[in-house]
């Protein structure tokens, strides 16, 4: 089990440059969420999933669009990046119906944007 | 909206003390509870988690946390901390109702484990 995995580990943008950040996860779960990380503030719910097909806005959706095609994978893209998107991007997963199980996080995506 | 307030942005602390992180937070409806670490440069692991019962919770590498209803609060502690503990540590909330896994972090609180 790889767990789950996200691709690039770091990238540089310029300001209005597109790009999608990658997310899978191989252990079938429901459940996957892109969160953004900023010193002081934790982590922030971008966006959300409940199943293929299906999303939501998290806290802070604005500048994100996500899809759910499949089971497995999840991306963020944004499409006109922006100094403020300069973030450090965690994708997670988990199972249950209620959420209540465990969420494992992938390693991040370290994202600045100039 | 519920919200989470970790009252400590870093502690120092040194090796073999103890160590307490302080974690409150708000809600207008009951909600699950949750401490993540995440060791330098990588991803967050659940350490603990209160969903019902047993106020106090028992987790991995010796961590504990209680939880308080009437002082809506969810204090992480260890008796006796190690260099390897040096991280930071999230308090996490969940409406137990809502749909999904969304997660509220607090703002996180560094620990370094000195020598």
């Amino acid at each position: 089990n790889a767990g789950v995995t996200q691709t690039p580990k770091f990238q540089v943008l310029k300001t209005g440059q597109s790009m999608t950040l990658q997310c899978a996860q191989d252990m079938n779960h429901e459940y996957m969420s892109w969160y953004r990380q900023d010193p002081g503030m934790g982590l922030r719910l971008i966006h959300y999933s409940v199943g293929a097909g299906i999303t939501d806005q998290g806290e802070v959706p604005n500048g994100y669009n996500v899809s759910r095609s499949t089971t497995e994978d999840f991306p963020l893209r944004l499409l006109s990046a922006a100094p403020s998107q300069t973030s450090v991007y965690f994708c997670a997963s988990s199972s249950g119906l209620a959420g209540i199980n465990e969420q494992f996080f992938g390693p991040g995506t370290r994202l600045t944007v100039l | 909206a519920q919200s989470v307030t970790q009252l400590d942005s870093q502690v120092p602390v040194f090796e073999e003390a103890p160590v307490e992180l302080r974690c409150n937070y708000s809600s207008s409806v009951s909600v699950y509870l949750f401490w993540y670490v995440q060791y330098p440069n990588q991803g967050l692991q659940l350490l603990l988690k209160y969903l019902s019962g047993s106020t106090l919770v028992k987790g991995i590498n010796g961590f504990e946390a209680e939880f308080n209803k009437s002082q809506t609060s969810f204090h992480l502690r260890k008796p006796s901390v190690h260099i390897s503990d040096t991280a930071e540590y999230f308090c996490a909330v969940k409406k137990i109702k809502a749909a999904g896994n969304k997660l509220t972090f607090g703002g996180g609180t560094r620990v370094l484990v000195k020598p």
